[in-house]
C-alpha cells in the first residue's frame, strides 16, 4: 500500500484557522471511518489528537477537529497557538489488518 | 493513566536479531480490549506499522507484509509487557521504533522511543 498524501508545510499566524489535507486511497481512506491524526513536537512521540475521524480523545482542545471527504481527510487547527507548532501526521487503517501513515505536515504558527 | 516504557540496544549488527521490549503500566496486556503495536520511523520509510498482539480469549498475532518473515511480537504476561524481534537486520532497519497501545483502530499511547542503529 501507498503512504498517504500530506502537503510538506502549513503555516498560519496565531488565532487564524489552518487545514492540513490527507489523501489516500478507495482501498483505505475512502472505505474506512477509521482516520487518526498525530501531532508530534521535536524529540517526542507522536499524540494522538483525532480518531475514527472526527473524535477528540480526553483532554485534547477542541480547538482541534477532523472531517473526511471521499478518499481525502483533513486536520483543522483553530485560534493557533504556539504550542500548536509541530509535525502532524495522518493515518488510515487500510483492511487487511494494515494501517498506512502520510508522510507529515510541518505546522509553522508565523 | 497508561505508560509504555521501552528498552534494547541501540545498536545491532547487520544480519542479527534486534530486540525491544515495552513495558506497560495502567493496562495489561491481557486486556480484551486494546492490542499492543510496533511501529517504526525513519526518514525514508516515515512512519510504518510493523505488527502487533492482543488477548482475545487467544492470542492474535498480525504482522505487515513488509517484515513478516523476519518479526515476532510477543506477550509476557510475568511482566506486563510486550516484545518485538525483528530478525536479519539491514541498515535498512535503522529507525525510532516506537511501541504503542491500540484502540478503536488509533494508536493511543506511545512509549518514548527507542533509536536503533543497523552498523556493523
Amino acid at each position: 500500500q501507498s503512504a498517504l498524501t500530506q502537503p510538506p508545510s502549513a503555516s498560519g499566524s496565531p488565532g487564524q484557522s489552518v487545514t492540513i489535507s490527507c489523501t489516500g486511497a478507495s482501498s483505505d481512506v475512502g472505505t474506512y471511518n477509521y482516520v487518526s491524526w498525530y501531532q508530534q513536537h521535536p524529540g517526542k512521540a507522536p499524540k494522538l489528537m483525532i480518531y475514527e475521524v472526527t473524535k477528540r480523545p480526553s483532554g485534547v482542545p477542541d480547538r482541534f477537529s477532523g472531517s473526511k471527504s471521499g478518499n481525502t481527510a483533513s486536520l483543522t487547527v483553530s485560534g493557533l497557538q504556539a504550542e500548536d507548532e509541530a509535525d502532524y501526521y495522518c493515518c488510515s487503517y487500510a483492511g487487511n489488518i494494515y494501517w498506512v501513515f502520510g508522510g507529515g505536515t510541518k505546522l509553522t504558527v508565523l | 493513566q497508561v505508560q509504555l516504557q521501552q528498552s534494547g540496544p541501540g545498536l545491532v549488527k547487520p544480519s542479527q536479531t534486534l530486540s525491544l521490549t515495552c513495558a506497560i503500566s495502567g493496562d495489561s496486556v491481557s486486556s480484551n480490549s486494546v492490542a499492543w503495536n510496533w511501529i517504526r520511523q525513519s526518514p525514508s520509510r516515515g512512519l510504518e506499522w510493523l505488527g502487533r498482539t492482543y488477548y482475545r480469549s487467544n492470542w492474535i498475532y498480525d504482522y505487515a507484509v513488509s517484515v513478516r518473515s523476519r518479526i515476532t511480537v510477543n506477550p509476557d504476561t510475568s511482566k506486563n509487557q510486550f516484545s518485538l524481534q525483528l530478525n536479519s537486520v539491514t541498515p535498512d532497519d535503522t529507525a525510532l521504533y516506537y511501541c504503542a497501545r491500540g484502540k478503536s483502530f488509533a494508536f493511543d499511547t506511545w512509549g518514548q522511543g527507542t533509536m536503533v542503529s543497523v552498523s556493523s
